[in-house]
């Protein structure tokens, strides 16, 4: 049973440029989150997907866009990179449903370099 | 307001002795989870544990278990008979039950763990 998984490991982008993230939701899941994990911070929200609509967004500026696949993959854009973007990009998959208790599950993450 | 607070920025624990890591959070909602996360240096998040608001038990997973103070609102780790493979980065987490069940998690800063010989 695949986990969560993300393409590309690492990243490497100049200022300006525009970049592409993807995440495959661990077997079974419905809902993608990600979050964005700057060096000795914990990871801070962006948005979650959940029947290929954005339901949730965090403090994220619009240069930040998602979409969710019918097979419940997701893309994260990310337009005119800034210095400070360069982070981890984490994505997390978990079910929709009642109970508080569904623990999202997270990828490797992708490490993104903005220079 | 920080909804999550870990005020341990790194602790030391020798092998094989017990380590607690705290969390304290701020919600105003009766209705939510608390996760604890472990983040070794691969990036990976792995879930630990949870406690449900109304659980009326403190969680236990293993070597894991949570004590759970309600009216002080702390979450606190404890590690029991910790290993060398322990250290990471820890994190705390909340969800919120208010509106969709789709919730997003807020985390703390983290604690880094360092377990020697």
């Amino acid at each position: 049973d695949a986990g969560v998984t993300q393409s590309p490991t690492h990243l490497i982008k100049t200022r300006g440029q525009q970049v592409t993230l993807r995440c495959s939701p661990k077997s079974g899941h419905d809902t993608v989150s990600w979050y964005q994990q700057a060096l000795g911070q914990g990871p801070q929200f962006i948005f979650q997907y959940y029947e290929e609509e954005e339901r949730q967004r965090g403090n994220f500026p619009d240069r930040f866009s998602g979409h969710q696949f019918p097979n419940y993959s997701s893309e994260l854009n990310v337009n005119a990179l800034l210095l400070g973007d360069s982070a981890l990009y984490l994505c997390a998959s978990s079910l929709a449903g009642p109970s508080l208790r569904y623990e999202q599950y997270f990828g490797p993450g992708t490490r993104l370099t903005v220079t | 307001a920080q909804k999550i607070t870990q005020t341990q920025p790194g602790m030391f624990v020798q092998e094989k002795e017990a380590v607690t890591l705290d969390c304290t959070y701020d919600t105003s909602d009766p209705s939510y989870g608390l996760f604890w996360y472990k983040q070794p240096s691969s990036g990976e998040m792995i879930f630990l544990i949870y406690q449900g608001s109304y659980d009326q038990q403190n969680a236990t997973e293993g070597r894991y278990s949570l004590n759970f103070q309600k009216a002080r609102k702390s979450a606190n780790l404890v590690i029991s008979a910790s290993q060398l493979g322990d250290s990471a980065m820890y994190f705390c987490a909340m969800r919120e039950g208010r509106g969709s069940t789709l919730g997003r998690l807020y985390f703390g800063r983290g604690t880094q763990l360092t377990v020697w010989p």
